[in-house]
């Protein structure tokens, strides 16, 4: 039992550039989430997802895109890398309406 | 909108002493809240949580107390310890969301 798996742990990014954060879970929850952390600063809430095939915006969404095809997995997608994207993404799952679970994280940089 | 607010940056307490950490959130349709506890390069770690139909719930050394017509909630933490340092964050959930405060970092001086 794994919880919740993040990949990569690291990554430098161009300006411009896209990548795709991986995030899965081995806890059949339902609920899943996408959070940056900027330094200094709380857990930015970037995407949600209830189920697969469901998801939803969060407070700062704007340059990041989603999916849930499986209740496993939700990727965070970056088309179009910024500095301002620059920050440590952290993804949580949970069961429902109760504590989550998180990832140990990814710490992005874009140069 | 900031929905969660820990408005206490820092906080440093001598060992054996009390830690009270505080949140204030703004959105009514919160009805569960959390407190994480973070250290660094790791994801935040679950501590204790409390349902809005309660105004308080203990967990050895950690009680957690909600004043709902106050939007306040707290984290005591008795005795201290050293090793209780880190960044304390307070979230809510209501709805399908969880959002969080901005954290507490946490000092706890032997």
């Amino acid at each position: 039992n794994a919880g919740v798996t993040q990949t990569p742990k690291f990554r430098i990014l161009k300006i411009g550039q896209s990548m795709t954060l991986q995030c899965a879970q081995d806890m059949n929850h339902n609920y899943m989430y996408w959070y940056r952390q900027d330094p200094g600063m709380g857990l930015k809430l970037i995407y949600y997802s209830v189920g697969a095939g469901i998801t939803d915006k969060g407070e700062v969404p704007n340059g990041y895109n989603v999916s849930r095809s499986t209740t496993e997995d939700f990727p965070l997608r970056l088309e179009l890398a910024a500095p301002s994207q620059t920050s440590v993404y952290f993804c949580a799952s949970r069961p429902g309406p109760t504590e989550a679970f998180f990832g140990q994280g990814t710490r992005l940089t874009v140069v | 909108d900031q929905q969660v607010k820990q408005n206490s940056p820092s906080l440093s307490v001598q060992e054996g002493r009390i830690s009270i950490l505080n949140c204030d959130y703004t959105n009514s349709m919160f009805d569960y809240f959390l407190w994480y506890k973070k250290y660094p390069a790791e994801g935040p770690t679950f501590l204790i949580s409390i349902s809005s139909i309660k105004d308080k719930n203990e967990d050895g050394r950690f009680t957690v107390f909600l004043n709902k017509s106050a939007k306040h909630l707290s984290l005591h933490i008795v005795p201290s310890q050293p090793g209780d340092s880190a960044v304390y964050f307070c979230a809510a959930s209501g709805g399908n969301k969880l959002v969080f405060g901005a954290g507490t970092i946490l000092r706890v001086k032997s």
